[in-house]
């Protein structure tokens, strides 16, 4: 079984610049998560999507990140304009998404690696 | 809101010594899993715990949640240079929740 796919591995830009990740999820998972995980932190959460509708984005600073998941599979995170701050991996998850079940191992991807300058 | 602390945040261990990690919660868990991460890629999951007293092993690591389910251990037994990497614990938010939030870290070297 195929795994959570994410890209691109790495992105180095300057700040002020946009930058779109992309992240396909277990084949028949329902849930799909962005995390941001700083150097030395564990994963925050930034978004929760279950098919294409939004569960939890209150951690997305919704001024410069945006998320979308129009089909219900794979996903896009966006970032515009960046800043040093956001220097980060970037991870998403996938879980099946029981509709109310929770308790669900999350499946992370490779995740990708942002660097600002 | 809930906080996971992990202990020790960094472990340097011989190959063959078995160790182990913590992680407290500030509340009752509901659902406490273990990821390992190698540095810049993603997590692996380890395993998961939701009852008080349960444990788990998967080869030679065992993950055990207390019976008041405000901690959990890892631990390594005869620890082998492919044992490195960060270890990370992740608890449930809520009851009916599958947001997790996650602890710290805590980074694994097994030199030789």
């Amino acid at each position: 079984e195929a795994g959570v796919a994410q890209s691109p591995r790495y992105k180095i830009i300057e700040k002020r610049q946009s930058v779109a990740f992309w992240c396909n999820p277990i084949s028949g998972h329902a849930t799909l998560y962005w995390y941001q995980q700083i150097l030395g932190q564990g994963p925050k959460l930034l978004i929760q999507f279950q098919n294409n509708g939004v569960v939890d984005d209150s951690q997305l600073p919704k001024d410069r990140f945006s998320a979308e998941r129009l089909k219900g599979v794979d996903s896009t995170l966006k970032i515009q304009p960046a800043k040093l701050e956001d220097s980060a991996v970037y991870l998403c998850a996938s879980s099946e998404g029981t509709q109310g079940r929770n308790q669900e191992t999350q499946y992370f991807g490779p995740g990708t690696r942002l660097l600002v300058l | 809101s809930q906080e996971l602390e992990q202990s020790p945040q960094s472990l340097i261990v011989q190959e063959g010594k078995n160790l182990t990690i913590n992680c407290t919660s500030s509340k009752t868990l509901y659902g406490l899993y273990w990821y390992k991460q190698k540095y810049g890629e993603g997590l692996i999951f380890l395993m998961m715990l939701q009852k008080g007293g349960e444990e788990k092993s998967h080869e030679k690591i065992t993950a055990k949640l207390d019976e008041k389910k405000q901690q959990s251990s890892l631990h390594i037994t005869a620890s082998q240079p492919s044992h490195a990497g960060i270890y990370l614990c992740g608890a449930d938010a809520s009851y009916n929740t599958d947001k997790l939030i996650f602890g710290t870290g805590t980074r694994l070297q097994v030199f030789p």
